[in-house]
């Protein structure tokens, strides 16, 4: 039990468009989601947490503007990063909570975007 | 701030061996601990969790927490070439608290 997929795996844009990442909680409905950032040999970044139904709460520095999330329902949610340029090429990985009292997250298998 | 911390390594043993992987944590109300494995490219995958103080074994894998130290470590036992990953140490207190990540320690089993 407690998977999460990703979707894409893998992605590869041109500078200035947008890319859509998706993740599913696919065998439990996840209370919260969350979207990680992580650049070679380092750490995982929380970029930002979102809950079903509300406003995604960003981690300082992140832009909200530039990193659209939408937590449409409880099992899903979507990561778009808008205008996207080579700086924002990275590892995209998304998590979910089960909220079963224990809070435990799972992690999808991530997204690589690669922005030429 | 509220802190995790972990030895960045990296922490080399034999196979076979005993590998010990320590944190330390800052928020005295943590109540979830978790160990994640990262293998290189790849996204975290959950090992074991602990709440109360004492050991947890599962498999070749022992969590030990001690809230008292504020100190949570991970044993791995008859350690494999494949166990080679970063382990990631996380801390979470109860009532909608972020979940905090440690950077990792990079453990390599040499054959």
């Amino acid at each position: 039990g407690a998977v999460v997929s990703q979707h894409p795996s893998r992605v590869i844009c041109k500078s200035g468009t947008s890319v859509k990442i998706e993740c599913r909680s696919l065998d439990f409905q996840a209370t919260t989601m969350f979207w990680y950032r992580q650049f070679p040999k380092q750490s995982l970044m929380l970029m930002a947490t979102s809950n079903e139904g509300s406003k995604a709460t960003y981690e300082q520095g992140v832009e909200k503007d530039k990193f659209l999330i939408n937590h449409a329902s409880l099992t899903l949610s979507t990561l778009t990063v808008t205008s996207a340029h080579p700086e924002d090429s990275s590892f995209y990985i998304c998590s979910a909570e089960t909220g079963s009292g224990t809070d435990t997250q799972y992690f999808g298998p991530g997204t690589r975007l690669t922005v030429l | 701030q509220k802190e995790v911390e972990q030895n960045s390594g990296p922490l080399s043993v034999p196979e076979g061996a005993i590998a010990s992987l320590n944190c330390t944590y800052s928020d005295r109300v943590s109540q979830s601990f978790f160990w994640y494995r990262q293998y290189s490219g790849k996204s975290p995958e959950l090992i074991m969790s602990i709440y109360s103080n004492g050991d947890k074994e599962d498999g070749r894998f022992t969590a030990q927490l001690n809230k008292a130290s504020q100190y949570v470590s991970l044993l791995i036992r008859d350690s494999q070439p494949s166990d080679s990953a970063t382990y990631l140490c996380a801390v979470k207190a109860s009532g909608g608290f972020k979940t905090i990540f440690g950077a990792g320690t990079r453990l390599f089993v040499k054959a």
